[in-house]
């Protein structure tokens, strides 16, 4: 079967740094995505990674490797309104999307 | 970019109402259309998938006769909920893909989401 292992829940502090994992076992692998959802909002596209290593995008930065089934969405200087859940998505062979449950970070001040 | 119109955004009506939510694609030609569902505090849930011109492919443990789903043109997919029971009260959300693996690295394109309320 397809699966998608993100925790549940983490909490930060604003300012510092956080690291969210995914863990993926999926039907072929097209790509990793990334997306943040505001609670009673749709998903906003993050970061795509398709090849190992990093990807930095300002203060988000995702990585990813193959071999391992793995990827970590990296959050920097974190900002109250980066209270959100996040996504990790792997794209199949078939070219679907499979979801992981989201983690729901929570910004303390 | 590519955007993705959903609409209406929020509807409350009572139960026993059949409702119909609009996705359309604005500026590309979605070959495919996925409609997911999200009660509170949960993930996004997968109900359909719907390749224009065909007919769509549910999820297991999604009603077919009660989510009817209609992707008659490129550029635009509707749900109908059925008969709707408070039961049914969620988040729905569509989005699409266009030709070809993916578009500027992204897969799919969401739409803003149609919050729905049966009384």
């Amino acid at each position: 079967g397809q699966n998608i292992d993100q925790p549940t829940e983490m909490t930060a502090t604003e300012g510092a740094i956080v690291q969210i994992n995914c863990t993926y076992q999926t039907s072929g692998f097209n790509g990793l995505f990334w997306y943040q959802q505001h609670a009673g909002e749709a998903p906003t596209f993050l970061s795509y990674n398709v090849l190992d290593g990093l990807e930095e995008k300002g203060r988000f930065s995702s990585f990813l490797s193959r071999s391992k089934g793995y990827s970590y969405l990296l959050l920097k200087e974190l900002q109250m309104k980066d209270s959100a859940s996040y996504l990790c998505a792997v794209l199949d062979s078939n070219y679907q999307l499979i979801w992981g449950a989201g983690t729901k970070l929570i910004i303390k001040p | 970019g590519a955007v993705v119109s959903q609409h209406p955004s929020w509807v409350i009506c009572k139960s026993g109402t059949s409702v119909k939510i609009e996705c359309r694609s604005l500026d590309f030609q979605a070959t495919t259309m996925f409609w997911y569902r999200q009660f509170p505090k949960q993930s996004l849930m997968l109900m359909a998938t719907s390749n224009e011109g065909s007919k769509a492919t549910y999820e297991q443990g999604v009603e077919k006769d009660k989510f009817l789903i209609n992707h008659a043109s490129l550029t635009l997919s509707t749900l109908t909920v059925t008969s709707a029971h408070p039961e049914d009260s969620s988040f729905y959300i569509c989005s699409a893909r266009g030709q070809g693996p993916s578009q500027e690295g992204q897969p799919q394109h969401f739409g803003d989401g149609t919050r729905l309320s049966i009384l």
